[in-house]
């Protein structure tokens, strides 16, 4: 059974700076891209980060880019964003998320873990 | 960017009858779109893909149609778990979501 379980998440000043991580298990860590996907209290999903199975290449939606780091470590399983020179609107619940192979297509959502950043 | 706009965004549907939802992009997703189900505290849970494909363990009441640009999920004989909130999402460029459609009990 797929498992993604996020943590790291909690309340944060702005400008400061966070780092979540998504444990994974139930498959093939390492053969599969991964993605960062949040939603605003009361909102809708928004898409953040990506990066490919062997962490050579990551993507970014302009919100976050170069605030927000992806990684891996397919030695441990767990993908990580590390949060830097946070903003209230960065306020969300952060999902990690499993791409199926070669499909791009989402099929495997964690539970979420929330980041809010307030003063 | 590719915006996706579903409609309703609630739909109000007695149990045992049929709930028609909406999505439809602002350019061409081919069928790279995909819905799902996300209920209160929950991560989302992939329904379809493909525009019409259901994913695994998927019930047959669910129907996903359409290519292009306009998109339907159909729900035949809603049950009382089917009652969420539900999300198209394009990946044919990138990733973009609708607002979501919330289907209640009426």
């Amino acid at each position: 059974e797929v498992q993604l379980v996020e943590s790291g998440g909690g309340l944060v000043q702005p400008g400061e700076s966070l780092r979540l991580s998504c444990s994974a298990s139930g498959f093939t860590f390492s053969n599969y891209g991964m993605h960062w996907v949040r939603q605003a209290p009361g909102k809708g999903l928004k898409y953040v980060s990506s990066i490919s199975s062997s962490g050579g290449a990551t993507y970014y939606a302009d919100s976050v880019k170069g605030r927000f780091t992806i990684s891996r470590d397919n030695s441990k399983n767990t993908l990580y964003l590390q949060m830097s020179s946070l903003r209230v609107e960065d306020t969300a619940v952060y999902y990690c998320v499993k791409e199926y192979s070669s499909s791009n297509y989402f099929d495997y959502w964690g539970q979420g873990t929330l980041v809010t950043v307030s003063s | 960017e590719i915006v996706m706009t579903q409609s309703p965004a609630t739909l109000s549907v007695s149990p045992g009858e049929r709930a028609t939802l909406s999505c439809r992009a602002s350019q061409s997703v081919s069928s790279n779109l995909a819905w799902f189900q996300q209920k209160p505290g929950q991560g989302p849970r992939l329904l379809i893909y493909g525009a019409s494909t259901r994913a695994t363990g998927i019930p047959a009441r669910f129907t996903g149609s359409g290519s292009g640009t306009e998109f339907t999920l159909t729900i035949s004989s809603l049950q009382s778990e089917d009652f969420a909130v539900y999300y198209c999402q394009q990946y044919n460029n990138w990733y973009t979501f609708g607002q979501g459609t919330k289907l209640e009990i009426k």
